[in-house]
């Protein structure tokens, strides 16, 4: 499977923006880039995937390189419920099956 | 509309025992997943059923086994318990077409 790297953490302050970075230099081309984000106690929640093109949704957008080698999750305004594991993962087209690593933990401090 | 629903959301073993968790997808979705997530860890695949077939496998031993019904609803069983079988055990469920996953809460399992 195609690896993804992230940071461990980050934090940002309420209502600002949050860019969550990812690299995945081993990428291929059937992959496609999906972000899921754990709060406490709970499953993680789909949030944002893509292909080549950045996407936007009510949630976040996705902005992929153009090698797409790398990857960034925009939160645009971030809250205090914003605050979970973030996991950049790589999907093949042709399998179903999701790997999660190990994630950034996003602080939003009031 | 029911999301995907996990029961029990709670068990306790000990060890050598065997752990039956249910899982129960979203209507329509015939796609289920199995994750174990240690603490502090992330998720790990355990396995993956479509139609009422095992079609992936995540690299543990034997003993963890499942089933999905005609109703498409899953069961996963642990054998034998270890220690390190605590952990919280993840379901999700998805349409046939790859796409957004649906994480239920969870079953943490505590083996004594």
């Amino acid at each position: 499977d195609a690896k993804t790297t992230q940071p461990n953490s980050m934090e940002s302050n309420e209502e600002e923006p949050v860019h969550l970075p990812c690299n995945h230099s081993t990428i291929s081309g059937t992959d496609y880039i999906h972000w899921y984000r754990q709060l406490p106690s709970q499953g993680p929640e789909y949030v944002i995937h893509g292909l080549t093109s950045n996407v936007n949704n009510r949630m976040a957008s996705l902005a992929i390189a153009e090698d797409r080698k790398s990857s960034t999750l925009i939160l645009h305004r971030a809250t205090l419920r914003d605050a979970a594991v973030y996991y950049c993962i790589l999907r093949d087209g042709n399998d179903y099956k999701l790997s999660f690593g190990a994630g950034t933990t996003v602080t939003v401090r009031a | 509309e029911a999301g995907v629903t996990q029961s029990p959301t709670h068990l306790i073993k000990t060890r050598g025992q065997q752990a039956t968790l249910r899982c129960s997808p979203i209507s329509g979705h015939t796609s289920v997943y199995w994750y174990q997530q240690a603490l502090g860890l992330g998720l790990q695949f355990l396995l993956w059923y479509d139609e009422g077939e095992e079609r992936n496998r995540g690299n543990f031993p034997p003993r963890f086994s499942g089933r999905q019904f005609p109703n498409y609803s899953s069961e996963l069983n642990v054998n034998a318990l270890e220690l390190e079988d605590s952990a919280l055990y993840l379901c999700a469920s998805s349409l046939r077409v790859p796409g957004k996953l649906f994480f239920g809460s969870g079953t943490q399992l505590s083996v004594l």
